[in-house]
């Protein structure tokens, strides 16, 4: 199964950094981990992706588990804008069904 | 840069009728993929255009369909529409394919069968 396991729900305050785990044991050594987050009524926005090593960009970091069987994304400084439903997917990287297959995501609520 | 655009953006349609839903990439952006969005099942691939051509494909019934055209813009049709045909539609585009690219989604078509 290409799916990831996330808790379904977190919460954070205001500020604070967050810390979003995801389980992907099924990985293969060519799947790519990717994060998107999708604020009520809009679509899946990008937030980042990586292979084996960590990644940073402008929105968050992504700590990779040396053996790949999980991850975590890093929210460094939590805001309201923040909260949205964060999927990690594992991104099936064999040529001809390389798809994002999205899970159920953690719905992360940031308190005031 | 513009995002990625969805026409409509609310359509309503009877059981048996069809329907073509239509996307337009970020300019540059060459793979065009679609996913249907639905309380119950959540976030799922349909299928993947690049270069015109279709290179990848969900679980779904041959009532799914797409198109990509030589601008890269891609359409969907859905023919025999189904009550359980209602959700949202959404549109993702990439440079190129392949999972090593992030994705841009529109924000998306709600369809809703009566």
């Amino acid at each position: 199964d290409a799916k990831t396991t996330q808790p379904n729900s977190m919460e954070s305050n205001e500020e604070e950094p967050v810390h979003l785990p995801c389980n992907h044991s099924t990985i293969s050594g060519t799947d790519y981990i990717h994060w998107y987050r999708q604020l009520p009524s809009q679509g899946p926005e990008y937030v980042i992706h990586g292979l084996t090593s960590n990644v940073n960009n402008r929105m968050a970091s992504l700590a990779i588990a040396e053996d790949r069987k999980s991850s975590t994304l890093i929210l460094h400084r939590a805001t309201l804008r923040d909260a949205a439903v964060y999927y990690c997917i594992r991104a099936l990287a064999n040529f001809g069904n390389e798809k994002l297959t999205f899970g159920t995501g953690t719905r992360l609520t940031i308190i005031p | 840069k513009a995002g990625v655009t969805q026409t409509p953006r609310y359509l309503i349609k009877t059981r048996g009728q069809q329907v073509t839903l239509s996307c337009s990439p970020i300019s540059g952006h060459r793979s065009v993929s679609w996913y249907q969005q639905t309380p119950g099942q959540g976030l799922q691939f349909l299928f993947e255009y690049f270069s015109e051509t279709q290179r990848n494909k969900g679980n779904f019934p041959g009532r799914f369909s797409g198109r990509q055209f030589s601008n890269s813009r891609s359409e969907m049709n859905v023919s025999t529409l189904e009550l359980g045909d209602s959700a949202l539609y959404l549109c993702a585009s990439s440079l190129v394919p392949g999972t090593g690219y992030e994705q841009y989604f529109g924000p998306g078509t709600r369809l809703t069968v009566t």
